[in-house]
């Protein structure tokens, strides 16, 4: 079974920083690209950005371009998100998004990114 | 960025009954287009990829159609579990842009 179990949420300051892991487990995480999209609570959905197989490339929406980093580490099958110079209008849920497997694609449960003061 | 941009925004349809969700793209997305279906409290869930092929698990009633720019998400004979928030997404350009999202309610 595909799991995707999302961390490393919660309250955090404007400018302040988080880092958002994501375990993968029941597929073969080091053949598939992953993702981190986000939902703004009672709002639309934005896909944040996007990992290759090897993590050498990556891309980013523009309104976290130069403050989030995405990466992987293929031996513990893990996703990751730094955030920095985090704003008010990141607050959101946070999703790790595997590519497809096997005629879908799995997401998280989520993890909430709380951006006040 | 390629904008979606879904309608109506609120559709109100009878259980039993059919609902048509439109969704149209600013400019040619090829065959790359999903539907997501949202529910409060839980991840989206993938129903329709490539404009027409349902995802794994996903009932005979949810059904893709279009091209281009103009796509159709169909659901013929509406659940109860089926009223929830819909979502198109392009994914032909880096970035995915969603639609904006139809609300399908109870009649």
């Amino acid at each position: 079974e595909v799991q995707l179990v999302e961390s490393g949420g919660g309250l955090v300051q404007p400018g302040g920083s988080l880092r958002l892991s994501c375990a993968a487990s029941g597929f073969t995480f080091s053949n598939y690209w992953m993702h981190w999209a986000r939902q703004v609570p009672g709002k639309g959905l934005m896909w944040v950005s996007r990992i290759n197989t090897d993590g050498k490339i990556t891309d980013y929406a523009d309104s976290v371009k130069g403050r989030f980093t995405i990466s992987r580490d293929n031996a513990k099958n893990t996703l990751y998100l730094q955030m920095n110079s985090l704003r008010d209008e990141d607050t959101a849920i946070y999703y790790c998004v595997s590519d497809p497997v096997g005629g879908t694609n799995y997401w998280g449960q989520g993890t909430l990114v709380t951006v006040s003061s | 960025e390629i904008v979606m941009t879904q309608s109506p925004a609120t559709l109100s349809v009878s259980p039993g009954e059919r609902a048509t969700l439109s969704c149209r793209a600013s400019q040619s997305v090829s065959s790359n287009l999903a539907w997501y279906q949202l529910k409060p409290g839980q991840a989206p869930r993938l129903l329709i990829y490539d404009v027409s092929t349902r995802a794994t698990g996903i009932p005979a009633r949810f059904s893709g159609s279009g091209s281009g720019t103009e796509f159709t998400l169909t659901i013929s004979s509406l659940q109860s579990e089926d009223f929830a928030v819909y979502y198109c997404q392009q994914y032909n350009y880096w970035l995915f842009t969603f639609g904006q999202g139809t609300k399908l309610e109870i009649k």
